[in-house]
């Protein structure tokens, strides 16, 4: 029941945008993302719910397919201060609990 | 602002001892949980708590036990230390409502090393 992300890693320059991947083998009922630095705890990003639906946070967006299942972060014009690991966190339709994903190492060089 | 503590951060201690990982949140959420964390690695849920007297396992088997005596306050004890118990472990709250988790407001965490 936990989520896969995609890809595993990335490294991007400074001003690339990049786009991380969370799919469920259940049906959701929300999505939640996070972001966290080396050596950090995890700081929350934006939650989605079901009715497919998009936020912004900044520079950052994520969007929520609740037909697939899956839910898409994207990061435009990256910045260092980017870099970190990215967690989804999905609840399901069915039942309340909450699955962190694999995880995604997301490094922006200059 | 939103305030969730964690002691010891650093932790090193001998195989056999009992040690208790303290967290506590000034929030006033209702739910609490527990991860293990290698660095670099996928966070696992080790308890969860829905409120007062509430405490249930998570997906990853541990040795650990908890208690949730009072809201703010969700302890963490190891009965016995082990080798294999060395990690980081993460406190974290949120709110709950509509039968699902709002976001998680996480602790600094707790480096453990048992040698």
């Amino acid at each position: 029941q936990q989520p896969v992300q995609s890809p595993q890693a990335v490294i991007l320059r400074e001003g690339e945008d990049a786009v991380i991947n969370c799919s469920s083998s259940k049906a959701l009922y929300s999505v939640h993302w996070y972001r966290q630095k080396h050596g950090e705890a995890p700081v929350f990003l934006m939650i989605l719910l079901k009715g497919g639906e998009q936020k912004g946070h900044e520079k950052i967006s994520a969007s929520f397919n609740e037909k697939k299942q899956q839910s898409s972060l994207y990061l435009t014009a990256s910045q260092l201060s980017y870099s970190g690991t990215y967690f989804c966190g999905t609840v399901l339709l069915r039942g309340n609990q909450f699955y962190f994903g694999t995880g995604t190492s997301l490094t922006v060089i200059p | 602002e939103a305030d969730i503590y964690q002691t010891p951060r650093y932790l090193v201690i001998g195989t056999g001892k009992k040690i208790t990982l303290e967290c506590s949140q000034t929030m006033g959420h209702d739910k609490m949980y527990w991860y293990q964390q290698d660095p670099g690695m996928e966070l696992h849920l080790i308890h969860y708590s829905y409120g007062v007297n509430s405490t249930e396992k998570g997906d990853l088997s541990s040795e650990s036990t908890v208690s949730r005596i009072r809201t703010e306050h969700f302890p963490l004890t190891l009965e016995s230390a082990r080798p294999s118990h060395t990690s980081q472990y993460l406190c974290a709250s949120s709110e709950w409502g509509g039968g699902s988790p709002y976001e998680q407001y996480f602790g600094p965490g707790t480096r453990l090393t048992v040698t």
